[in-house]
Formats: C-alpha cells, sequence, structure tokens
C-alpha cells in the first residue's frame, strides 16, 4: 500500500516568486492536512482538506493557499515567498479526518527561499 | 490557546536502558493523542495513536499512556537501540478532526551503542 507522496522533495526559489507543492494521500484517504515545519517554531498547522472544501484553516497570512481535488490530491500554493517562508512542508492523509484515525504524513518538501 | 510541551528537549542514554518521554497538553478536551518519529530532514512516522477513550497503546517496545485529567501522555522506550535515535513528537488532534494536530517541540533521542 503506497504511502503519502510529496513532490518535489527539494525546491529553491527567489523572494518574490511563487511555488506550487503537491501531495497525494493514501489511497481511500479523504482528508489532507498540510503543515509547515520550522527550526524555530516546530510543526505548525496550515490547513485541512476534505472532500475538496477547507475545512480548518491555521494562522497563515493569505500568502498560503490550497486545494483539493476529486481524487483526494491536494496542492499548496505560496505566493510572493519570502525568507522567512524556508521550511520543511509537510501533508499529511487520514481516512475520514475525524477524531479518533491515524494521521500519515509525508516525506515532505524542502523549500529554500534565497 | 492550546499547547503541547515535551521534556526533556533532549536525552543521550546508553543503548539497552529503558526510557521515558513526556508529553503534557493544556486542553483536557482532546480527541486522541498520537507520537510519531522524525528522523533527520525526513518526514513523520506515526508510531502509536491512543483514543480519547483509551490510557494506553502497545507495539512492540513501545508503550504509550494517555492521563487525560491531568494533561498528560508519556511514551516508555524498552531495551533502547542505536536506532531509535530520533526525534519523537506528541501531538493531539483538536476540533474534533485528526487533520488539524497540534504538536510539541519533540524530544531528541541519541542512543549511544
Amino acid at each position: 500500500k503506497a504511502g503519502v507522496t510529496q513532490t518535489p522533495r527539494y525546491l529553491i526559489k527567489t523572494r518574490g516568486q511563487q511555488v506550487t507543492l503537491s501531495c497525494s494521500p493514501i489511497s481511500g484517504h479523504r482528508s489532507v492536512s498540510w503543515y509547515q515545519q520550522t527550526p524555530g517554531q516546530g510543526l505548525q498547522f496550515l490547513f485541512e482538506y476534505f472532500s475538496e472544501t477547507q475545512r480548518n484553516k491555521g494562522n497563515f497570512p493569505g500568502r498560503f493557499s490550497g486545494r483539493q481535488f476529486s481524487n483526494s490530491r491536494s496542492e499548496m500554493n505560496v505566493s510572493t515567498l519570502e525568507l522567512g517562508d524556508s521550511a520543511l512542508y509537510l501533508c499529511a492523509s487520514t481516512v475520514l479526518g475525524t477524531g479518533n484515525t491515524e494521521a500519515f504524513f509525508g516525506q515532505g518538501t524542502r523549500l529554500t527561499v534565497v | 490557546k492550546q499547547e503541547v510541551t515535551q521534556i526533556p528537549a533532549a536525552l543521550s542514554v546508553p543503548e539497552g536502558e529503558n526510557l521515558v518521554l513526556n508529553c503534557s497538553f493544556t486542553d483536557s478536551a482532546i480527541y486522541n493523542l498520537q507520537w510519531f518519529r522524525q528522523d533527520p530532514g525526513k518526514g513523520l512516522t506515526s508510531l502509536l495513536l491512543i483514543q480519547s477513550s483509551q490510557r494506553e497503546q502497545t507495539s512492540g517496545r513501545l508503550n504509550a499512556s494517555l492521563d487525560k485529567s491531568s494533561g498528560r501522555s508519556t511514551l516508555y522506550i524498552a531495551a533502547s537501540q542505536p536506532g531509535d535515535s530520533a526525534t519523537y513528537l506528541c501531538a493531539f488532534a483538536y476540533g474534533g478532526s485528526q487533520g488539524n494536530l497540534i504538536f510539541g517541540k519533540g524530544t531528541k533521542l541519541s542512543v549511544k551503542p
């Protein structure tokens, strides 16, 4: 059974550019969540998508956005990149996204903004 | 504001020792708590999920407990091995959704051969 797949694994972008990250959840999982991990802040919740709808959103600026497709694959977009956006971006999938289910994470996308 | 605290931040032990990692949280109305392992530069590997109605879960050499009334969870690792070296993170589901996890900063474990 394939795990959560994130692409690309590594990205280097310039300040002011935009970037799109992709996440394919485990087959049958309908909820996809995104997290940002930095050495200073640790893991922080960005947003969650379930059945193509954003269900929860963390405390991030509007430059961070996402969407989910009918096959549950999700993309995350960051516009007008800043140096502080350099981080490991992780996505997680769960079967239904309700309580009492296990979250599984991908290997992450390492974004470096120069 | 819900917060998760993990103590200690780092731990170094000789191989073979039994050890306990601690996780405390401020919101007792959690839905469940999950323990993860993260190797440097990698994603998170799920270790154990304790549902809100449970008090503990076991998997191999790992045992996790949950005490909602005191706001604490512990991860017990028996007979530690060098391959256990990693950062261990606890997280609880907030707002009824496993898709919104609140994480601690983790405990970095080093097991010396």
